[in-house]
């Protein structure tokens, strides 16, 4: 139980084009969704929270209009990259959790590289 | 404020030899606890948590967590390393006020395990 997908698990696209990442709980409903950024050799860093129906919370010194956040359904949240650019090359990782759940599932990560 | 602290960044051991991976952490609030594993370009996956239950944790694989509140202290050992247990190890603290949830990340300790 408890899982988490992401789709793509890998894109590539040109400077200036917008990317969506998909987030989907398979087997249960996730009411509070998590937007993460890893660079290369370092730890996990929280981008914003989303909770269903609301809009997403977001950390310090995340562009809001950038990193586009949608968490429509229990079961689904997206990240739209706009207008990317070589330097929102990253590792791109969801997280969810439960109806009051404390603990986080995390998807297996989508890679972004803008060239 | 909650923080968490790895101590070692990297970690070697001979495979069937034990695995000691250090973390500590400061909370406010009465802490729940977590560690998680990373293989190379993948998610992460829960190996066990701590949320005031029993101070010692079994996790999956073999691994397990002291939770010692009067050092602070949330060490992941294994009693025998496995070659597959190559791969960075993340210990976290979560903000455990209702709605919030957060996790605060420590920096990891990548493991490897020697043939």
């Amino acid at each position: 139980g408890a899982v988490v997908s992401q789709h793509p698990s890998r894109v590539i696209c040109k400077s200036g084009t917008s990317v969506k990442i998909e987030c989907r709980s398979l087997d249960f409903q996730a009411t509070t969704m998590f937007w993460y950024r890893q660079f290369p050799k370092q730890s996990l860093m929280l981008m914003a929270t989303s909770n269903e129906g609301s809009k997403a919370t977001y950390e310090q010194g995340v562009e809001k209009d950038k990193f586009l956040i949608n968490h429509a359904s229990l079961t689904l949240s997206t990240l739209t990259v706009t207008s990317a650019h070589p330097e929102d090359s990253s590792f791109y990782i969801c997280s969810a959790s439960d109806r009051g759940g404390e603990t986080q599932y995390f998807g297996p990560g989508t890679r972004l590289l803008v060239l | 404020a909650q923080s968490v602290t790895q101590l070692d960044s990297h970690v070697s051991v001979s495979e069937g030899t034990p695995v000691l991976l250090r973390c500590n952490y400061s909370s406010s609030y009465s802490p729940s606890l977590f560690w998680y594993v990373q293989h190379p370009n993948k998610g992460l996956q829960l190996l066990l948590k701590y949320t005031s239950a029993a101070t010692l944790v079994k996790g999956i694989n073999g691994f397990e967590a002291e939770f010692k509140k009067s050092e602070t202290s949330f060490h992941l050992t294994k009693p025998s390393a496995h070659m597959s247990d190559a791969a960075e190890y993340f210990c976290v603290v979560s903000d455990p006020r209702p709605g919030t949830y957060k996790y605060i990340f420590g920096t990891g300790t990548r493991l490897k395990v020697l043939a």
